[in-house]
Parts: structure tokens; sequence; C-alpha cells
């Protein structure tokens, strides 16, 4: 069954630290992996994404993410976090096996604080 | 701003009541999907649409809900004689057929007291 794992609730991070969101997955096919970002009272603004390629893929506001198909990990990652980044992350994946639809399975979300 | 534009951003209803969001998606992305979010949680997918054509609908949605996309564009979310249980932020995304990303609007939030 296709799954998406977000293993933190909250992760806490000071200002200028790196900081990783983890995001594991599960699915039959090859996975297409997306992480959204939701502020407060607000709808989900794409990140970054991976389909094929290079594993380590670059995305908005600095951040990027690696794939490792053997972990079967996507995890999220800043080098130096700021207090902005201060938000709900969420990990979703889709399934590119034969059969599947076209919707995402979607992780609980991670909040992220980032302490001055 | 061309996103996908959702309203009204908020909506205060008693129970009972009918409710109708609207979404307008980026212009010609041809699939639109409806979701719904409580605070806490990861969005549930509720319907989908390629074009006009409504191609799939969450078990999980009762048939209080109803969508529409009648000219493959903006499309319409109704939820008749609402319940506590439906307050939530209503989310529409889009994307065209060729793309993988789904892009979302800044949500209807529904409040049923």
């Amino acid at each position: 069954a296709q799954s998406v794992a977000q293993p933190e609730d909250q992760v806490n991070v000071a200002e200028g630290n790196p900081l990783t969101v983890k995001c594991t997955y599960s699915v039959s096919g090859n996975p297409y992996l997306f992480w959204y970002v939701q502020y407060p009272n607000r709808g989900l603004q794409f990140l970054l994404k991976y389909i094929t390629g290079d594993n380590l893929v670059k995305g908005s506001y600095g951040f990027e993410a690696e794939f490792n198909k053997s972990q079967t990990s996507f995890h999220l990652k800043k080098p130096s976090a700021l207090v902005s980044d201060s938000a709900l992350y969420f990990c979703a994946v889709r399934d590119d096996a034969a059969g599947s639809n076209y919707q995402l399975i979607w992780g609980a979300g991670t909040k992220l604080i980032i302490k001055p | 701003d061309t996103g996908v534009s959702q309203d009204p951003r908020h909506k205060i209803t008693k129970r009972g009541q009918n409710v109708t969001f609207r979404c307008d998606p980026i212009s010609e992305h041809n699939r639109l999907y409806w979701y719904r979010q409580t605070l806490g949680q990861g969005p549930e997918f509720l319907t989908y649409f390629q074009n006009e054509a409504q191609l799939e609908k969450s078990r999980l949605l009762s048939d209080r809900f109803s969508a529409e996309r009648p000219k493959g564009s903006f499309s319409t979310l109704e939820i008749q004689r609402t319940e506590q249980g439906d307050s939530a932020m209503y989310l529409c995304a889009s994307n065209p057929s060729s793309g993988n990303t789904i892009y979302f609007g800044e949500g209807s939030w529904l409040t049923v007291v």
C-alpha cells in the first residue's frame, strides 16, 4: 500500500543552524516525491519535487531534498535556518505504477519551529 | 497574480444550511482537485476533475457534498445540510495534464456553528 511517514510532529532548530525534516515513503512503482510548506491560515505552497534524475533536488527559499531509494526517504534540508522558515511542512508521494491514480498520498505534516 | 483563486476565504454558517465554494484554477490547467484539511492534519482528497469530467470521488465524501466543473474552467463545491464536523479548510488545487506538480489556492475556511 502507498504511504508516507513524517516521523516527527515537530522539529525545533536554532536560527542559523542546519535543519532536516524527515520523510519516508512506500510505493509499489517509482515515486514522484514532493514537499509543500503551509503558513498559518494559508494554502500549501510547492517547495520542490523529485521525479527522476539527480538525487539532490533544489527548491524554493534555499531548501533542498535528497532522494534515497535504498532507504525510501526524501528528507528536506536547509543549510542555515531562518525564523521565517517556521511553518508546517508536508511530504507527499505519487506512485507511477500501472493502475495507480493521480492522487498524492500526504504525510501528516511536521511543524518546524526556528528559534532566534 | 494568476494562481488558484478561491472564494469566499471564510464562511460561517449555521448547522443545516447549505454553503458553496468556488475555485478558479490556473488558466489552462485542465485538472482540478478539491481537498479538505482540518487543523494539524494533512490534506484529505475529496474529488478530482479532468476538464469538466469528475473522474474520481473519495469514498469518504458523503452525499451531502457535490462538486461541479460545468465548462471545464471554474469549479464549485457545495455542502448541503452542513454539520459541525464539516468545519475545515477546503482547498482547491490545479495542474496541467502534462505536469506533475499541483498548485493550491489559499483555501476556504468553513465554520459551522
